[in-house]
Order: structure tokens, then C-alpha cells, then sequence
């Protein structure tokens, strides 16, 4: 596609269920990035992808996080038994991935998720 | 630890004023940075990217510099405009396989 999609761009959920966020990178890209940012906050680092492996998941912040991504392309982010303290909006970023300095990250618009 | 700072939180100035905002990081040995615009409810747009072995960037109104020796960036904007007013943000990245650090961002507005 021309750039990164994300869906849903909106996702209310009560407390306790389970959220699946869905990201689909621009054609090509190989690297792939999760971010949250929650509300007058900075970006907090998730997960980063290269391919189908995850070299880095450092920064999910429980065992109720977990993100997957199939055939070098789409990524789901699934959250379990959601908290409150979920809430936030979860961007997804890509790049070619093919380790080169001048290498930019580009963003989708997003997934605003609130847990009631 | 990689941590990247960014100050002052919030920016406002008159149209047409240059203005500097200010990016700094713990850890000098860096791959590259990006200085991203984040507008309201939107993703984030990159704006300039320096790669390690360079000193500055510049695209139009806006000039990024990079002085790893002293873990310092800052992103010059020309003749400010009120369509500048947005969260700006610096991002750090330490190799060609690591995560990519953002600072908590400028909130830049700029009266007309």
C-alpha cells in the first residue's frame, strides 16, 4: 500500500476482554515497529520486527502482550485481559529493513484503544 | 541505557521568529537521528533523518544538527508559521538492528 495501515483507527473494550490491533506496513518494508504513546506522553517502544522474528521485544510491558507477524508483512498486536492502564493510542511503524544509516521510519495513524 | 530528553515540553512563539528546539541523549554511540511532527490525533511524519557520520540536514525551513560528541541535537526552524504548530519529536537509534528511542517531544505553537 502506500503507507502504513492500521486498524481499527478507534477500539472501545471493557475491562478483562482481549484486543487484537492489526498493522500493515508499506509493501516491501521488512522492518516493522510497534510503539505506544499514552495520553501528553512520549513514544514507549513495544516490539521491533525483522521479517517474522522478533529481535527485540523488550518493551512489552506484560505477559498479556503479545504481537505476531506472518509472511513478512501484516502484524497483529494482541493485548489480554485489558486494564485500564491499556489505554493509550498504539502506532505502527515501518522501514525497509535493510540496515542502511539514512534508513527512515514511517508511521501509521494509529489505534486509539480505551478500556472502560 | 539510551535516554533522549527533549526541553522545553511546550514552545510558543510569535509568526515569522526563528526558533531551536533542543534534543539530547545519554549514549553518544548512536547509528542515526530523526526528528519526527507529530500532529494532533495523526501518526508521525519524519522530518529529517542524520545518519551518525554526519553533522546537519536540511530540508526547506528547517535545519537539524547532530553532535554526538556532546549527545546533542537541534532542529532550526526558518520563519516560523502558524502551520508549524505541532509536537516535535527527536528519535535515537543505535544500530542498524536495534529499537529506535524517542524523546518525550516539543509541543511547538506558533501565534499568528
Amino acid at each position: 500500500g502506500a503507507g502504513v495501515s492500521q486498524s481499527p483507527s478507534n477500539k472501545v473494550t471493557e475491562k478483562g476482554k482481549d484486543v487484537e490491533l492489526r498493522c500493515d506496513p508499506i509493501s516491501g518494508h521488512t522492518a516493522l515497529y510497534w510503539y505506544r504513546q499514552s495520553l501528553g506522553q512520549g513514544l514507549e517502544f513495544l516490539i521491533y520486527f525483522q521479517g517474522n522474528s522478533a529481535p527485540d521485544k523488550s518493551g512489552l510491558p506484560s505477559d498479556r502482550f503479545s504481537a505476531e507477524r506472518t509472511g513478512g508483512s501484516v502484524s497483529t498486536l494482541t493485548i489480554q485481559r485489558t486494564q485500564q492502564e491499556d489505554s493509550a493510542v498504539y502506532l505502527c511503524a515501518s522501514s525497509l529493513g535493510v540496515g542502511q544509516p539514512n534508513e527512515k521510519l514511517f508511521f501509521g495513524s494509529g489505534t486509539q484503544l480505551s478500556v472502560l | 541505557k539510551q535516554e533522549v530528553t527533549q526541553i522545553p515540553a511546550a514552545l510558543s512563539v510569535p509568526e515569522g521568529e526563528n526558533l531551536v528546539l533542543n534534543c539530547s541523549f545519554t549514549d553518544s554511540a548512536i547509528y542515526n537521528l530523526q526528528w519526527f511532527r507529530q500532529d494532533p490525533g495523526k501518526g508521525l511524519t519524519s522530518l529529517l533523518l542524520i545518519q551518525s557520520s554526519q553533522r546537519e540536514q536540511t530540508s526547506g525551513r528547517l535545519n537539524a544538527s547532530l553532535d554526538k560528541s556532546s549527545g546533542r541535537s537541534t532542529l532550526y526552524i526558518a520563519a516560523s508559521q502558524p502551520g508549524d504548530s505541532a509536537t516535535y519529536l527527536c528519535a535515537v537509534r543505535r544500530s542498524s538492528a536495534s529499537k529506535i528511542i524517542f524523546g518525550s517531544g516539543t509541543r511547538l505553537s506558533i501565534r499568528p
